[in-house]
């Protein structure tokens, strides 16, 4: 069975504040993915970053780096200098495979809710 | 970026009715899957849809749920008998890739409300 922790159920946070949001994830699989997806007030999910568990380079997209362990299995996800657009639900989800080889299924945590005040 | 569409956009039912939610692709894609998301609560795998047949289901997929591709083009999500529980945020996405992990970019979703 797969399974996503956010431990961290709300954040809130200062504009220009770091803030990171932690993802710990279980699964048998040796190969999977992992992703973070940013809900809005809107209520949309939005797609932000995907990660192969072979590949465990961080990586850096503007203000947003994410940081994956495979060793503590986590997959953290870090704002710089945050801003009030950045206030949402963010979401960790990991992907895994059936015996088929056919499931690509996502396995969501229950989500950091994040408050950026101004 | 791809796109994927959802009607109704918020959907009001009473308890006992079918419903007929629908997500249209821009364009033609092999994989679908269907979630739904609680208030204020985390997003759940319904059903997942490869080329025109169910490849996964979850075990909130029940009897009462059914999915099918009736014109090749819009993908819907039935729900024979909708219950008080039933209300939720459905999303509908479409997988991008060719291998077997791919990114799934979801719809807008369709609020359903069971009164």
């Amino acid at each position: 069975a797969q399974k996503v922790t956010q431990a961290q159920t709300e954040i809130s946070v200062v504009e220009k504040e770091d803030v990171t949001l932690d993802c710990v994830y279980e699964t048998r699989d040796t190969t999977y993915y992992l992703f973070w997806y940013k809900q809005p007030p809107s209520g949309e999910l939005v797609f932000l970053i995907r990660r192969n568990s072979f590949d465990e380079q961080n990586e850096i997209s503007g203000r947003y780096s994410w940081n994956f362990q495979k060793s503590t299995s986590s997959f953290n996800f870090t704002i710089t200098a945050s801003q009030v657009v950045d206030s949402a639900v963010y979401f960790c989800a990991l992907s895994g495979v059936n015996s088929g080889g056919s499931n690509y299924k996502l396995t969501f945590g229950k989500g950091t809710l994040l408050t950026v005040n101004p | 970026e791809p796109e994927v569409t959802q009607t109704p956009s918020h959907q009001v039912t009473q308890m006992g009715q079918e419903v007929i939610l629908r997500c249209v692709p821009i364009s033609n894609h092999l994989y679908f899957y269907w979630y739904r998301q609680i208030l204020g609560q985390k997003v759940e795998f319904l059903v997942s849809f490869y080329n025109n047949e169910i490849s996964e289901k979850s075990e909130i997929f029940d009897d009462q749920f059914s999915v099918e591709r009736p014109d090749g083009s819009n993908f819907t999500l039935k729900i024979r008998s909708t219950k008080l529980e039933d209300s939720a945020m459905y999303f509908c996405a479409r997988g991008v890739g060719t291998n077997s992990y791919n990114e799934q970019f979801f719809g807008p979703g369709t609020r359903l409300t069971v009164l």
